[in-house]
């Protein structure tokens, strides 16, 4: 059985900083790896997917992912932070067909000035 | 551009009402999904569908139901509401294939009272 782990529930930063949200997953099959974010009262919007191919994987907004297949892991950054990017942040694994998605319990980032 | 419209936005139903969450999309995507929003439990599964006439349960399908007659249409059915059925549903669309994105709509904030 797959499962995600995204190991904070909430992230606070200060404004201009760096971050990292963390995503585990456990599969003994390949899967393909996606960060979502929800703003306030929103629906989720694709940050970026991991298909195959290179490991780092850059998305909308500024935010980069990089996949790391030894440690099962799938870590969200973003250099340097806006108060816009206050909101919440899935990680989340497809198998084996397209839209089936299991996700993680979803970080908080919270951009503080 | 539409994409995926679900109505209503919000609801409030006493313990043992019906109702039906409506979903619909405009991108002829052959893969829809229902999806539950709990806190700290991320997106649960409900229901999903590969094409019109063939739907499948997801991780947490009791208390609901689905059919998909047409491309464009997914509506979820509360039989009976509970109190534990009170969420965020979302409903999402996606083209056929493995590691295509999912594209969700706004949710419908349901209350059981």
């Amino acid at each position: 059985a797959q499962s995600v782990t995204q190991l904070d529930s909430q992230v606070p930063v200060f404004e201009e900083a760096p971050v990292e949200l963390r995503c585990n997953y456990s599969s003994s099959v390949s899967v393909y790896l996606f960060w979502y974010v929800q703003y306030p009262n929103q629906g989720l919007q694709l940050l970026l997917k991991y298909l195959s191919g290179s490991t780092l994987v850059k998305g909308i907004n500024g935010f980069e992912a990089e996949f790391n297949k030894s440690q099962t892991s799938f870590h969200l950054r973003k250099p340097s932070v806006h108060i816009s990017d206050t909101a919440e942040y899935f990680c989340a694994v497809s198998k084996n067909q397209g839209g089936k998605l299991i996700f993680g319990q979803g970080t908080e980032l919270s951009v503080k000035p | 551009n539409a994409g995926v419209t679900q109505t209503p936005k919000f609801q409030v139903l006493k313990t043992g009402q019906s109702m039906t969450l409506q979903c619909a999309q405009d991108m002829n995507h052959e893969y829809m999904s229902w999806y539950r929003q709990d806190p700290g439990m991320g997106l649960r599964l409900i229901h999903y569908s590969v094409g019109a006439g063939i739907t499948d349960q997801g991780e947490v399908p009791n208390g609901y139901n689905v059919s998909r007659s047409t491309t464009e249409d997914f509506p979820l059915r509360l039989l009976s509401a509970a109190p534990s059925q009170t969420s965020v549903y979302f409903c999402a669309s996606s083209p056929s294939g493995v590691e295509t994105e999912a594209f969700f709509g706004q949710g419908t904030r349901l209350t059981v009272v």
